[in-house]
């Protein structure tokens, strides 16, 4: 069956410009995270949605983060007035199990470059 | 932040030759899980061992636990040039309902293995 899908692939922005960023779960995932992965701060936890419960949002490192997931599927993580520490690769991760206590399955990643 | 702290940071083998990574971690788990990843993109599980196990294998891989020393290792053997990846540990806490069973990585281990 199809796996994590994230879009798109790779993507260059100019400082200051907002970006979106999508992840698509595998289908019947009611867990659904997102993580970064940086030279200088390795993997981190950004955030976690859960069904229809708030999203744990503790790991968002400023307030010009943000994501939402729709339908209790799809989420896009939004970082507006981008800055060249947000350089990273974004990981989207689903999970089947209540409370995500079990596998993570990641998507390819979004490289994104802000220059 | 990493929890994990994972030695060797790099570990260079011949094919054949078995291949041991440790994983060292600080809070209390519910479980810790080992991903792999190629050429910095996607990250793909490889096994997960709960708090109250101590040892598990996949295939070619060996993993242990041990709680009380909050270390792990895994151990690959009869190397493949295939098995070329980085390597990293991943613990969920057991922060009773409010760790949603967010990964905590390590810092990785490289492994080389030449044909």
């Amino acid at each position: 069956g199809a796996g994590v899908s994230q879009s798109p692939s790779n993507k260059v922005t100019e400082k200051g410009k907002d970006v979106e960023l999508r992840c698509d779960p595998i289908s019947g995932h009611t867990a659904l995270y997102w993580y970064r992965q940086s030279l200088g701060q390795g993997l981190e936890f950004l955030i976690y949605f859960q069904g229809n419960s708030a999203p744990d949002k503790s790991g968002l490192p400023s307030d010009r983060f943000s994501a939402e997931r729709t339908g209790g599927s799809v989420s896009t993580l939004t970082i507006q007035r981008t800055q060249q520490e947000d350089s990273a690769v974004y990981l989207c991760a689903s999970s089947l199990a209540w409370r995500g206590m079990g596998t993570q399955y990641f998507g390819p990643g979004t490289r994104l470059t802000v220059l | 932040s990493q929890q994990g702290e994972e030695d060797p940071q790099a570990l260079s083998i011949q094919e054949g030759e078995n291949a041991t990574m440790n994983c060292s971690y600080k809070t209390s788990i519910n479980n810790l899980q080992w991903y792999r990843q190629n050429s910095g993109r996607g990250l793909v599980h490889l096994i997960l061992i709960r708090s109250n196990e101590r040892e598990k294998h996949s295939g070619r891989l060996r993993v242990t636990l041990d709680t009380s020393k909050k270390s792990s290792s895994l151990l690959i053997t009869a190397s493949r040039a295939a098995d070329t990846a980085s390597y990293f540990c991943a613990t969920v806490t057991n922060a009773g309902g409010t760790s949603y069973g967010k990964l905590t990585f390590g810092q990785g281990t490289i492994l080389t293995v030449h044909p």
